[in-house]
């Protein structure tokens, strides 16, 4: 059992919108910076926002991050077939003293 | 081009040991803090361990600690995980992956990531 949580999967039609809930607590979120990463089929993960709601290098700005207390969002715009894939939230904990994910997010576009 | 190229997985009997390297190129391996991660089959990532840029400070989650040890080489550029006391449970994809900074903590974020070495632990 992760110690972020995410709603195993999402799914929503092209050209739509979705958002990927990540919450966690007082020493994770609400005291560190979250950050997303994305997952392709077979692939590694790569980094699309950091800090928050910065968005990475080279990453569509449909893209999008946000957080408040100790929850975190991750909305994607305009959703394309080529955005299938696992996301998942990540930061630190101070009380464990170590990087925690989310369970990660497997996104279907319909 | 930043590049990491992890190497060293394979097949393990439960109880053995495996040494991961993770080789980097297009930096300065000692600015930068590094994790690995591991992914088991059809499983969500897990953060393995941390050390920062100097080796001088270490972490791991509760599952492999005092069964795993993270160094690293700055000579050469290269981290790696030694993973003693293999479990079934260990059986997992691994990726290496570079911090923003040389310490460990709450404003780092991890890119980019190697493409994974698989240790596979079975009698």
């Amino acid at each position: 059992q992760s110690v972020l949580t995410q709603p195993p999967s999402v799914s929503e039609a092209p050209r739509q919108r979705v958002t990927i809930s990540c919450s966690g607590g007082s020493s994770n979120i609400g005291n560190n910076a979250v950050n997303w990463y994305q997952q392709l089929p077979g692939k590694a993960p790569k980094l699309l926002i950091y800090f928050d709601d910065l968005l990475s290098s080279g990453v569509s700005d449909r893209f999008s991050g946000s957080k408040s207390g100790t929850s975190a969002s991750l909305a994607i715009s305009g959703l394309q077939s080529e955005d299938e894939a696992d996301y998942y939230c990540a930061t630190w904990d101070d009380s464990l003293n170590g990087v925690v994910f989310g369970g990660g997010t497997k996104l279907t576009v319909l | 081009e930043v590049q990491l190229l992890e190497s060293g997985g394979g097949l393990v009997q439960p109880g053995g040991s495996l040494r991961l390297s993770c080789a980097a190129s297009g930096l300065t391996l000692s600015k930068y803090a590094m994790i690995w991660v591991r992914q088991a089959p059809g499983k969500g990532l897990e953060w393995v361990s941390s050390v920062t840029g100097s080796g001088d400070n270490t972490y791991y989650a509760d599952s492999v600690k005092g069964r795993f040890a993270v160094f690293r080489d700055n000579s050469k550029n290269t981290l790696f995980l030694q993973m003693n006391s293999l479990g079934l449970e260990d059986t997992a994809l691994y990726y290496c992956a570079k911090g923003r900074l040389g310490v460990v903590g709450g404003d780092d974020w991890f890119a980019p990531w190697g493409q994974g070495t698989l240790v596979t632990v079975s009698s």
